[in-house]
């Protein structure tokens, strides 16, 4: 499967602490996403990071990109139980706009 | 912000009936719309990518009689699900790039929850 994997599967945090999820994925890209889906609900994009690129910001979120290791990781600062939802990276491997998701990270943020 | 809808959000059909779903892009334009499903508390499988004024490219393992993709216009495409089983049971969400305004990023419908009985 092309899929890429993320850890936590689960993740439950107390509001205000930092949330991390992380992904590893297995092919070049063009650029990683980061989309978030409540339940039952369709995907929200969040943020996107090109391959060239290392770091980004937006808002509460930092996202970094490794493509040595494969890797990006999502960071959620000072969490609030609103920013309680599933989180997916998507891999864009340049196939005309077709993305890959990631496994997902369900993110409880409690009060 | 750009809008996805999909038509209807929820459905239960029995066994054997047929299932047609829609996605609209509302303020804009999509060459191409993308059609996933998705079991519970799983990640999203692209099924296939739907093409305005061509046949649907559909991934492997998804028959393609099965699951009809008709991308009628510019901001319209149906996937209809033929002859469902309770196996087709799923959550169907649609997208469409955002690439035709120069963006990577892609707008999701809000999904369509099929259960067949």
């Amino acid at each position: 499967s092309q899929q890429g994997e993320e850890d936590p599967q689960a993740l439950s945090i107390q509001e205000g602490e930092n949330a991390t999820m992380n992904c590893s994925y297995k092919t070049s890209i063009n650029n990683l996403q980061w989309y978030r889906q409540n339940s039952g609900r369709g995907l929200v994009h969040l943020i996107l990071i090109r391959s060239n690129e290392r770091e980004k910001h937006s808002g509460r979120l930092r996202v970094t990109l490794d493509t040595s290791k494969k890797s990006s990781s999502l960071l959620i600062t000072a969490s609030r139980a609103a920013d309680t939802a599933s989180y997916f990276c998507a891999m864009d491997t340049g196939g005309g706009n077709k993305l890959t998701f990631g496994t997902g990270t369900q993110l409880k943020v409690e009060l | 912000g750009a809008v996805v809808s999909q038509h209807p959000s929820r459905v239960i059909c029995k066994s054997g009936t047929s299932v047609k779903i829609e996605c609209r892009s509302l303020d804009f334009q999509a060459t191409t719309m993308f059609w996933y499903r998705q079991f519970p508390k799983q990640s999203l499988m692209l099924m296939a990518t739907s093409n305005e004024g061509s046949k649907a490219t559909y991934e492997q393992g998804v028959e393609k009689d099965k699951f009809l993709i008709n991308h009628a216009s510019l901001t319209l495409s149906t996937l209809t699900v033929t002859s469902a089983h309770p196996e087709d049971s799923s959550f169907y969400i649609c997208s469409a790039p955002a690439g035709d305004r120069g963006r990577h990023e892609q707008y999701f419908g809000p999904g369509t929850r099929l259960t067949v009985t």
